[in-house]
């Protein structure tokens, strides 16, 4: 495997099921980022992970938890979704964070397309 | 605040035209980068280039060019003859060098070649 991957590609779920997203990264990047992809908006930032520790959470509900068990791994956690939770969830890894170098460029995966019924 | 502005949503055009992606950008930051990403159907976001705003220098990659004006805060993107394979979704981003470094993304401009 190259690059980063991330699964199940597609994932069907009800309001009340619990499931979880898989990325990983073989890059060999210290720090993993997901984001969200809704129609019409701009890719919204969740949350970052530096080092395994999380960095930034932009006010996500609480029904999403993501974890970082190590560097090359990053999961997020789904619970009592809602509708307007359908969207392609992205993950993307960086060699660093916060340098404010070229090491901070972000590459992604191919996404997990979720819908919530 | 930061904001990337792609006035295009959606573009049409024949092989073997030349085709120029716009990207606007507002930012009170003196230095940051400027990317470019494709998403083509797959999903997944593909990294085409990043610009720092300190180096103006348009840039050539094969049949990609970018052409950098800061002082219009732009960062278009031309395809020179342009092929079905480039059909995809595109995408500008802004980040800061220093504080939150957060990558604010445009809205995208969906690019289809024909045939």
């Amino acid at each position: 495997e190259t690059g980063v991957t991330q699964t199940p590609r597609h994932l069907v779920m009800g309001m009340t099921n619990k499931k979880s997203l898989k990325c990983e990264q073989h890059l060999g990047h210290n720090a993993m980022y997901w984001y969200k992809q809704s129609a019409k908006k701009p890719l919204e930032l969740m949350f970052v992970y530096s080092l395994e520790e999380r960095v930034e959470n932009n006010s996500v509900p609480s029904r999403f938890s993501p974890e970082c068990p190590n560097s090359s791994h990053l999961f997020l956690h789904l619970h009592t979704l809602q509708p307007e939770d359908s969207a392609l969830y992205l993950c993307a890894s960086s060699q660093e964070f916060g340098r404010g170098t070229d090491t901070d460029t972000q590459y992604f995966g191919p996404g997990t397309r979720l819908t919530v019924l | 605040a930061q904001k990337v502005t792609q006035a295009q949503t959606e573009i049409s055009v024949v092989e073997k035209e030349d085709v120029t992606l716009d990207c606007v950008y507002e930012t009170r930051d003196t230095t940051y980068y400027l990317f470019w990403y494709k998403q083509p159907p797959s999903g997944e976001l593909v990294f085409l280039i990043r610009r720092n705003s300190f180096d103006e220098q348009n840039e050539i990659s094969g049949r990609y060019s970018w052409n950098f004006q800061k002082s219009t805060s732009s960062f278009n993107f031309t395809i020179t003859a342009s092929q079905v394979v480039d059909s995809a979704v595109y995408f500008c981003a802004l980040r800061q060098i220093q504080g939150a470094q957060k990558l604010v993304f445009g809205q995208g401009t969906r690019l289809t070649i024909n045939p």
